[in-house]
């Protein structure tokens, strides 16, 4: 597609329930990254792949957090049992070694 | 890890006037990238430019590598300008790492 898109748009979860968010990076596209954005504040890393290989996942905070890109493409970030603190918008990023292009991300509320 | 400091952090401005924001980084990198996040949330890319200079209409931006550091320049700024300015610095294969960010307000 033309841009990296990422679904749902919005989420809200109750605490204790596990949640799937997905994201289509731009086709072709090697590298991919998920970061964690709470109000106020900058992205902050959360794991990058390179086509299929998870590469770096130091900035996860919990192993209650999971992604995988099994086939290089499209990557799913998974919260199991969500917290309130994981209230957050949660952005995914695709690009080459000249510039990342962000989607709109999903804000996932947890209640 | 890198760092990435940004200044200033917050930047009140009348519409028209000109504008620099700064950004520092700890070590050599390959990738600087300034980004827009407009109030809505969406982070819009202004400038790939690990070094050298760019000019897009009345933004442009100058990376010194030598000196770990970057500006970005608004001139004749608009309302639309308003938001949070980010600069962004990554080495190849590696983490891409955010700063805290420069919160522009423009005033009509």
């Amino acid at each position: 597609g033309a841009g990296v898109s990422q679904s749902p748009r919005y989420k809200v979860a109750k605490r204790g329930q596990d949640v799937a968010l997905r994201c289509d990076p731009i086709s072709g596209h090697v590298s991919l990254f998920w970061y964690q954005q709470a109000l106020g504040q900058g992205p902050e890393f959360l794991t990058y792949f390179q086509n299929e290989a998870q590469l770096d996942k130091s900035g996860l905070p919990s192993d209650r957090f999971f992604a995988e890109r099994p086939e290089g493409s499209v990557s799913t970030l998974k919260i199991q049992r969500t917290q309130q603190e994981d209230s957050a918008v949660y952005l995914c990023a695709s690009g080459t070694d000249y510039g990342y292009t962000f989607g709109s991300g999903t804000r996932l509320t947890v209640v | 890890g890198i760092q990435v400091e940004q200044s200033p952090p917050d930047l009140i401005l009348q519409e028209g006037a000109n504008s620099t924001l700064r950004c520092n980084f700890s070590d050599s990198v390959n990738n600087l990238q300034w980004f827009h996040q407009n109030p809505w949330g969406q982070l819009i890319n202004l400038f790939y430019i690990p070094s050298g200079t760019k000019q897009n209409g009345r933004l442009s931006a100058t990376t010194v590598a030598t000196e770990r550091y970057s500006l970005l320049y608004i001139s004749s700024s608009q309302t639309t300008d308003s938001g949070v300015y980010f600069c962004a610095v990554g080495d190849y294969g590696q983490n891409f790492v955010f700063g805290p960010g420069t919160r522009l307000s423009v005033l009509p």
